[in-house]
């Protein structure tokens, strides 16, 4: 079975803090791991995939096979990088993606 | 270029009623797929569809929810008997093909049953 965990409903740090929003997977295979974001009152759109292994809006994420773990990260928060993250898998041979709960990112001044 | 659509954005209904939720994929994408997004639940997928192949229906709550697919294009999922716990956003997104290929979100239908 597959299964995603983002332990953190919510997150919060002041502008310029680092952040990192944490993902946990269970998957005996080989995965493929995305982040989404969701900003207010937008569509739910890719952030980054690990396959890319590129920077996006400053965003980066390793994945960790030993720890299961997929962990999203930004050295300076931004305020307008407040929004929904959703880490996601997808298993080998699968066509869906299995989601976490998601957390909340709140930037503050 | 156009992305997914979907319609109606809101919906209010009446417990016991059926509901009809519409997604017009990306044209060329053969992939579709409809997820539900709940408040503390996350995103729960509900069936997929892939060009001409039958879908994949495993993430169906219950036999009161089915989806179609309409020359490979535009898809509805219809909920029957609706019950309050089906509020919730629901979802559509396509790809270009099942695989490796990134999902493109709709904007969701939001569903309120009364």
């Amino acid at each position: 079975a597959q299964r995603v965990t983002q332990p953190e409903k919510l997150l919060s740090v002041f502008k310029g803090a680092p952040v990192e929003l944490k993902c946990n997977y269970s998957y005996s295979g080989s995965p493929e791991l995305f982040w989404y974001v969701q900003y207010s009152r937008q569509r739910l759109q890719l952030l980054l995939r690990h396959i890319s292994r590129e920077s996006i809006k400053g965003f980066t994420a390793d994945l960790n096979k030993g720890e299961t773990s997929f962990h999203l990260k930004k050295p300076f928060a931004q305020e307008e990088d407040s929004a929904m993250y959703y880490c996601a898998l997808k298993g080998t041979g699968y066509s869906t993606l299995t989601f976490g709960k998601g957390t909340m990112l709140l930037v503050s001044p | 270029g156009a992305g997914v659509s979907q319609s109606p954005s809101n919906k209010v209904t009446e417990k016991g009623k059926d509901v009809e939720l519409r997604c017009d994929p990306i044209s060329g994408h053969t992939a579709l797929y409809w997820y539900r997004q709940s408040l503390g639940q996350g995103l729960e997928f509900l069936i997929y569809f892939q060009g001409n192949s039958a879908p994949d229906k495993s993430g169906l709550p219950s036999d009161r929810f089915s989806a179609e697919r309409t020359g490979g294009s535009v898809s509805t999922l219809t909920i029957q008997r609706t019950q309050q716990e089906d509020s919730a956003v629901y979802l559509c997104a396509s790809s270009l093909e099942s695989g490796m290929e990134t999902q493109y979100f709709g904007p969701g239908t939001r569903l309120l049953v009364l």
